[in-house]
């Protein structure tokens, strides 16, 4: 049981390009969530799903695009990658009706210069 | 709009100390309000959580104090050890709404 497991855990990426990171969980859990921790500024959600094939947008979603297509798995795209994407990105997972108990992956930590 | 307040944001304290993290909110509607705990290099963890309907609740050396007319709640860790030095973040939710998180308060206990 590997919980919610995130690829890549480090990447540099150059201003305007584009990439995904992967988010995989085998608990199968309805909820998968991403959120970016920027220094100080907390845990900040950038979209959400509670089922394959639904998506939402939470507080930060532009530049960003998320698809889920099946219950395992969330990928999280970025579009022409900007400095102020320099962030710390978790993916995070649970039941239905957990009433907020999530499992966080150990996230990607991605720089864009 | 930040809708869960924390504070400090760092606080050093004494081994044996009882370091307290604030919280307060201003949405009604929240009713589950969980701490995580995050060490560096990882994904944050779930902690302790409480709902509306108790002022306190215990597991170990972690307690939390909800104050419902006030809209605040706070965590007390008693004894606290260099092991408990870590980031933790207050956050709220309501049903299965997404959790609302507050900005993190760096603890750092010393021997």
């Amino acid at each position: 049981n590997a919980g919610v497991t995130q690829t890549p855990k480090f990447r540099i990426l150059k201003i305007g390009q584009s990439m995904t990171l992967q988010c995989a969980q085998d608990m199968n859990h309805n909820y998968m969530y991403w959120y970016r921790q920027d220094p100080g500024m907390g845990l900040k959600l950038i979209y959400y799903s509670v089922g394959a094939g639904i998506t939402d947008k939470g507080e930060v979603p532009n530049g960003y695009n998320v698809s889920r297509s099946t219950t395992e798995d969330f990928p999280l795209r970025l579009e022409l990658a900007a400095p102020s994407q320099t962030s710390v990105y978790f993916c995070a997972s649970n039941r239905q009706g957990a009433d907020g108990e999530l499992f966080f992956g150990e996230g990607s930590r991605l720089t864009v210069l | 709009q930040q809708q869960v307040k924390q504070s400090p944001q760092s606080l050093i304290v004494q081994k044996g100390g009882i370091p307290i993290i604030n919280c307060a909110y201003e949405n009604t509607a929240f009713d589950y309000f969980p701490w995580y705990q995050q060490f560096p290099g990882k994904g944050p963890a779930l902690l302790i959580a409480i709902r509306p309907d108790v002022s306190e609740k215990k597991e170990g050396r972690f307690t939390i104090s909800f104050n419902k007319s006030a809209k605040q709640f706070s965590l007390h860790i008693m004894d606290s050890q260099p092991g408990d030095s870590a980031t933790y973040f207050c956050a709220a939710t309501s049903g299965n709404t997404p959790l609302v998180f507050g900005k993190g308060t760096r603890l750092s206990v010393i021997a």
